[in-house]
This record gives structure tokens, sequence and C-alpha cells, in this order.
């Protein structure tokens, strides 16, 4: 079975303090990874596709990267604008167009 | 940019109403999706559909169907509401076949059973 998991489940920075986010997956046969930027009250908003491990792409201060088992997304000195929910998701072979999501890792920068 | 608009924002209903979320994509994006998101839970597909009239079930689609007569617009309906239904309500879209792609969002209805 398909499954994602996000850890940790909060993260509290100083501006500027840089980290990681964790996404662990099981899928059978990935077809793509996704990070999504989730803020309070509003829907989901896409950032990442990554299809194969190795690949990195990167936007501003994230940077999302993968490997056969997990993908982090990186965040390079934070500001407070980066407050937000982070979601990571999978897509397989199997399973036609659905997509597992990860419940998600919440992130507080604080100035 | 694509565009997903859901009907409303906020919505309180009474156990045992019928209840309808509707969602309009303007993009001509082929698939469709109805995910329920919850504290801890993450987002759990209801159901999504690939074509007009087409469906199919996502993991939890008890206590819910949908409707797509027209592409751009795909339904969702509580038959009967039951409080444990009182959830963010999420509506997505994609390009379509033979694309792993990013799904666009709504803005979530959020639902309130009593």
């Amino acid at each position: 079975e398909d499954q994602v998991t996000q850890s940790p489940e909060a993260l509290r920075l100083q501006e500027g303090e840089s980290s990681s986010l964790n996404c662990s997956y099981t899928v059978s046969g990935l077809r793509g990874l996704f990070w999504y930027r989730q803020d309070p009250g509003k829907g989901p908003e896409f950032l990442f596709t990554l299809y194969s491990a190795g690949e990195e792409k990167e936007k501003e201060r994230l940077k999302a990267t993968l490997t056969k088992k997990e993908s982090f997304l990186h965040i390079t000195a934070p500001k407070p604008e980066d407050s937000a929910t982070y979601l990571c998701a999978v897509q397989g072979n199997t399973g036609g167009f659905k997509t597992i999501f990860g419940a998600g890792t919440r992130l507080f920068v604080k100035a | 940019d694509v565009k997903v608009t859901q009907s409303s924002r906020y919505l309180v209903k009474r156990t045992g109403e019928k209840v309808f979320l509707e969602c309009v994509q303007d993009m001509d994006h082929e698939n469709m999706f109805w995910y329920r998101q919850d504290p801890g839970l993450g987002l759990r597909l209801i159901y999504f559909s690939y074509d007009v009239k087409m469906k199919e079930k996502g993991d939890i689609p008890e206590g819910y169907s949908v409707s797509r007569e027209k592409k751009e617009r795909f339904s969702l309906i509580l038959e009967s509401a039951s409080t444990n239904q009182t959830s963010m309500y999420l509506c997505a879209s994609s390009r379509g076949a033979g694309f792993q792609d990013e799904q666009f969002f709504g803005p979530g209805t959020r639902l309130t059973v009593l």
C-alpha cells in the first residue's frame, strides 16, 4: 500500500535558521513526488514535482531533493512569510491518478 | 493561471440534510478530485473523475456521491449529512491522461454538521 510519512509534525525556526523537512514514502513504482505549501484556511499551492532519485529543484529559499525512499525540503535562511504547512504527496503506478498525501509539517518562522 | 473555485467557503448544515458542494475549474483540465482534510490525517481522497460522466471511488467514498455533467464542474453530494462529515473539503483539478502532474486546489469549504 502506498504511504507517505512526514516529519517533524511541527518545526519552529528563528528567521535565518536553515533546516530540512522530511518525507518518507513507499510506493509501487513512483510516477511523481509533489511538494505543496498550504497557508491557514486556504487550499494547497503547488511547489515542486520530482520524478526520479537524484533529482533536485529549487525555488527561492526552497530546495527539494529525492532519493528512492525519501524526499527533503530544505529551507535556507527562512523568513516569517515562509511559515505554512508543507505537504508531501506521491503518485504511483498502480493507483491511476490517485495521489497519496502526507499529514504535513507545520513550519513556524519567528522574526 | 488555473483557477479552481468552490461554491462556499463556510457552510453549516443539520444532521440528515442533503448537502451539495460545487467546484468549477477554468483551464479545461481532464481530472477533478474531491478531498477532505482533517487535523493529523492529511488529505484523504473521496472521489475523482478523469472525464465527463466518469467517476472513481477514492479511499473514503462512504456517505458521498459525485456528479460531473460538464468538464469544468464537479459536484460532491452528501446524501444525508452526519456530524462525522464535519471537515474541510477541498476540490482540485489536473491536466489529464499521460501527465504525472500537479493538482490545482480550490480555497476549500469548511463544512460543519450540527
